[in-house]
């Protein structure tokens, strides 16, 4: 069935960066977007961006404008988030999830990525 | 940006009990939001997209309704399974924008 499974939890340390991955299961890859949504610990949730799987263009938030790269690999239809930079504040479960052919819906999510950043 | 104000920000209330949660953009968004629910320790599940159309799958006790600035989501019978925390989101224009939720309990 349609599923996405991303990799695992991550610590960091500031100033480093991290790079979550998440491989789609049950549809074609490449599709729909993909959209990556984050939550703070005890917070709400907030969208972080959105990516094209066919030609990899891509809308990022302000907030993340110079420190976040969206790609997606075809062959392995996995996509990626990477976040440079870290600060403690970046310390969230950051999600994956299927989104349309424009930003917008988000009918499949990710189990989430549990990112800590401490020194 | 687009604010999304959800109210109230928590509830509880009793198995079988209707409840309604008020979501409000701060300009017009058409029909162009959605809802999700998220149970403790889970990812979020979409629930209502298009401010009224029930997601495949989805118990036909949830709804959704309005347009423009104001939205409201209802839980016709509330189960013990619903506990958890929905949040309204709007996709009219970037970024896409979240209400900060609004927490379920049984009383």
């Amino acid at each position: 069935q349609v599923h996405l499974v991303q990799s695992g939890d991550e610590v960091k340390k500031p100033g480093a960066s991290v790079k979550v991955s998440c491989k789609a299961y049950g549809y074609t890859f490449p599709g729909q977007g993909i959209s990556w949504v984050r939550q703070a610990p005890g917070q709400g949730l907030e969208w972080m961006g959105w990516i094209n799987t066919y030609n990899e263009n891509t809308h990022y938030a302000q907030t993340f404008q110079g420190r976040v790269t969206m790609t997606t690999v075809t062959s392995t239809s996995t996509a990626y988030m990477e976040l440079r930079n870290l600060r403690s504040d970046d310390t969230a479960l950051y999600f994956c999830t299927r989104d349309q052919t424009a930003p917008g819906t988000m009918d499949v999510w990710g189990k989430g990525t549990t990112v800590i950043v401490s020194s | 940006d687009i604010q999304m104000t959800q109210s109230p920000s928590s509830l509880s209330a009793s198995v079988g009990d209707r409840v309604t949660i008020t979501c409000q953009a701060s300009q017009d968004i058409y029909n162009y939001l959605n809802w999700y629910q998220q149970k403790p320790g889970q990812a979020p599940n979409l629930l209502i997209y298009d401010a009224s159309n029930l997601e495949t799958g989805v118990p036909s006790r949830f709804s959704g309704s309005g347009s423009g600035t104001k939205f409201t989501f209802t839980i016709n019978s509330l189960q013990p399974e619903d506990v958890a925390t929905y949040y309204c989101q709007h996709y009219e224009n970037l970024p896409l924008t979240f209400g900060g939720g609004t927490k379920v309990e049984i009383k």
